[in-house]
């Protein structure tokens, strides 16, 4: 079946770079999502990208797409405190209205 | 701005008690679903529903139902709660077929079951 696979935990000094990546298997998916979940709250979404993509940019954050290899990467610049929250990637599927989300991988930010 | 709204956000019952967790959403999605979330495990469909009186298993109904007689609102049930469905719930809806096919979330409900 669908999987989406994410590493839990990652740990910055503010001010660095943070990349967070994930591995899905459906190839039929037209879209993955990176959804923002802070402490005590639902899940927003940040951005996403079109499956016929390879990168899209948004200000302090920049989505690489590799299709062959399955893999999707959110790329957070300059990190700040505020950016500490659980970070999921997510896969649609195709004709289902369903997406199927990973672990979440906890960003932690250190002053 | 599309608003999904749990009317619970913290709930506390004891073994064996029915649990209602309701949910409303302002946008006329159709689509409406439900998740649990645990750490290291992230989100796990229970159900979901794409019009009136339609529902589907997700990944783990099992120990779930589900009620979706306005288009607005989407209930999970609990018919008997256990230890083990301590978790975080989440609502979420969409639109079928157009846009992105993002889910807009809920602030979560979480349940502890003693």
């Amino acid at each position: 079946g669908e999987d989406v696979e994410q590493s839990l935990f990652l740990s910055v000094r503010e001010g660095d770079s943070s990349v967070i990546n994930c591995t899905y298997t459906d190839s039929s998916s037209t879209y993955l999502y990176w959804y923002k979940q802070e402490p005590g709250a639902g899940l927003q979404l940040l951005t996403y990208i079109f499956s016929n993509m390879d990168m899209k940019q948004d200000q302090r954050l920049t989505v690489l797409l590799n299709k062959k290899d399955k893999h999707l990467s959110l790329r957070i610049a300059d990190t700040q405190t505020g950016d500490s929250a659980i970070y999921f990637c997510a896969e649609s599927i195709e004709n289902t209205g369903k997406l199927i989300f990973g672990q979440g991988t906890t960003l932690q930010v250190k002053p | 701005d599309v608003k999904v709204t749990q009317s619970s956000r913290y709930l506390v019952k004891r073994t064996g008690e029915k649990v209602f967790l309701e949910c409303v959403q302002d946008m006329d999605h159709e689509n409406m679903f439900w998740y649990r979330q645990d750490p290291g495990l992230g989100l796990r469909l229970i159900y979901f529903s794409y019009d009136v009186k339609m529902k589907e298993k997700g990944d783990i109904p099992e120990g779930y139902s589900v009620s979706r007689e306005k288009k607005e609102r989407f209930s999970l049930i609990l018919e008997s709660a256990s230890t083990n469905q301590t978790s975080m719930y989440l609502c979420a809806s969409s639109l079928t077929g157009r846009g992105t096919g993002e889910l807009f979330f809920g602030e979560g409900s979480r349940l502890t079951v003693l």
